[in-house]
């Protein structure tokens, strides 16, 4: 079993609609959660970052984490088709991070 | 910008033949590490270096060296390239490993033949 599950897609949803994206991990001990965003031809880049549970606005995107069932969630509203990308989970402790493989997201117009 | 800064973007190679790919950051970071992508595996570390003369080995160091004789520059070498090296490469850095987050450079996608 790998340390850190992300269902790889592809995922494609018409613009406007709103989308999830999730990860399921196996170590309880880890206490932060990042979300990136990763466009093709680039590297991953930070969108979310969270300490333990309870979720984070920022903007069109919430990031949820629910630490007793091991499940992290990206949500985004009014989704656009900029933002079709890779979406990578990752969580940390104690100087270790652990990356999803990613969900490859198209947002179609 | 604060930018990690990565270079070649795109290397073919033959197989042994010495090459190195490098990394700089211009963020005053203490911590930098390596990742190589591979579909469905993900983002796997190669090497990690906390500060300056200070690295340690991933999850994935075989057949990779790295140093950190200055705080803002990583290389990453291949003595010996082979093709189960081919795959796409990232630098990233942070104020400290595991937390706040990483930075990454663009990525060089090397192909050894």
């Amino acid at each position: 079993q790998k340390e850190v599950e992300q269902d790889p897609g592809p995922l494609s949803v018409p613009e406007g609609a709103i989308v999830s994206l999730n990860c399921t991990y196996s170590n309880s001990a880890f206490q932060y959660f990042m979300w990136y965003r990763q466009y093709s031809r680039k590297g991953p880049e930070l969108l979310m970052y969270t300490y333990s549970s309870g979720n984070k606005e920022d903007g069109r995107f919430t990031a949820q984490v629910d630490k007793s069932s091991k499940y992290i969630s990206l949500f985004i509203r009014d989704s656009q088709p900029s933002d079709s990308a890779t979406y990578l989970c990752a969580m940390s402790w104690n100087n270790d991070m652990r990356f999803g493989a990613g969900t490859r997201l198209t947002v179609k117009p | 910008e604060a930018q990690v800064t990565q270079n070649p973007r795109y290397l073919i190679t033959v197989t042994g033949k010495k090459l190195t790919v490098t990394c700089s950051q211009n963020m005053n970071h203490e911590y930098m590490s390596w990742y190589r992508q591979d579909p469905g595996l993900g983002l796997r570390q190669i090497y990690y270096s906390m500060n300056v003369e200070v690295t340690d080995k991933g999850d994935v160091p075989e057949g990779y060296k790295v140093s950190r004789k200055e705080k803002r520059n990583f290389p990453l070498i291949l003595e010996s390239p082979s093709p189960n090296q081919t795959s796409l490469y990232f630098c990233a850095s942070s104020f400290a490993q595991g937390l706040g987050g990483y930075t990454f450079g663009s990525g060089t996608r090397l192909t050894v033949v």
